[in-house]
């Protein structure tokens, strides 16, 4: 009963491809996340969306693209991949906006850029 | 701006001794605070929390204590095992915000 599914765990792929990563949660929140880990832990968010809005874009490349076509999926398209996207993409979902509220994970998927 | 600042790693303990991971935070108001902990290979995994002054979080012997005076969320256990190797991450979030604010991340390592 995976509450948080990415897929793939694992992408390799070249510099100047095009791919996208899915997330799924079946917990019933609202609110869905990207974050970026870099190869030194660092883990910063990258985009949120509530009930199909998008709320947070973090500075983010317009090469990225988020899209929601419901609350219970959020997937990450990456256009004309660089080296410096190598990373591990994290999903995850929250009930509310509210802060109290624990964020939940998905497994990462570790993008790799030849 | 907010942010969180954690002792740098990695922490190395043998196995059954006491563990402290620091964490201090700058917020503008009054945040939630949470750690959470990354097992190799995986996601991440909320370890406890703390969502007001002077509040302990605790989960499977590990303690914080949320402390406004200090701003503070050290990370403490008494005794710890191997199978608590991992990375920890301390994190905040402000009211009728959407982002986790994530601290750099202590590897710590149990040798039996």
């Amino acid at each position: 009963d995976t509450a948080v599914s990415q897929t793939p765990k694992y992408l390799v792929t070249q510099m100047g491809n095009d791919k996208s990563i899915k997330c799924e949660q079946n917990l019933g929140h609202d609110t869905m996340y990207w974050y970026k880990q870099d190869s030194k832990k660092f883990l910063k968010i990258m985009f949120s969306y509530n009930n199909k809005e998008l709320i947070i874009n973090e500075t983010v490349p317009n090469r990225f693209s988020p899209k929601s076509p419901d609350k219970a999926h959020l997937n990450l398209h990456i256009n004309s991949l660089e080296l410096g996207d190598s990373a591990v993409y994290f999903c995850a979902s929250s009930p509310t906006s509210y802060s109290n509220q624990p964020q939940h994970f998905g497994d990462g998927t570790r993008l790799s850029i030849l | 701006g907010n942010s969180v600042t954690q002792m740098e790693g990695p922490v190395t303990l043998s196995e059954e001794a006491f563990l402290t991971i620091n964490c201090t935070y700058t917020a503008t108001g009054y945040p939630s605070l949470f750690w959470y902990v990354q097992y190799p290979g995986e996601g991440l995994q909320l370890l406890l929390k703390a969502t007001k002054a002077d509040d302990k979080g605790s989960n499977k012997g590990f303690e914080a204590t949320y402390r406004k005076e200090t701003t503070s969320f050290h990370l403490e256990k008494g005794s710890v095992q191997v199978s608590d190797s991992a990375v920890y991450f301390c994190a905040l979030r402000m009211d009728s915000s959407y982002k986790l604010i994530f601290g750099s991340g202590t590897r710590l390592l149990v040798r039996p």
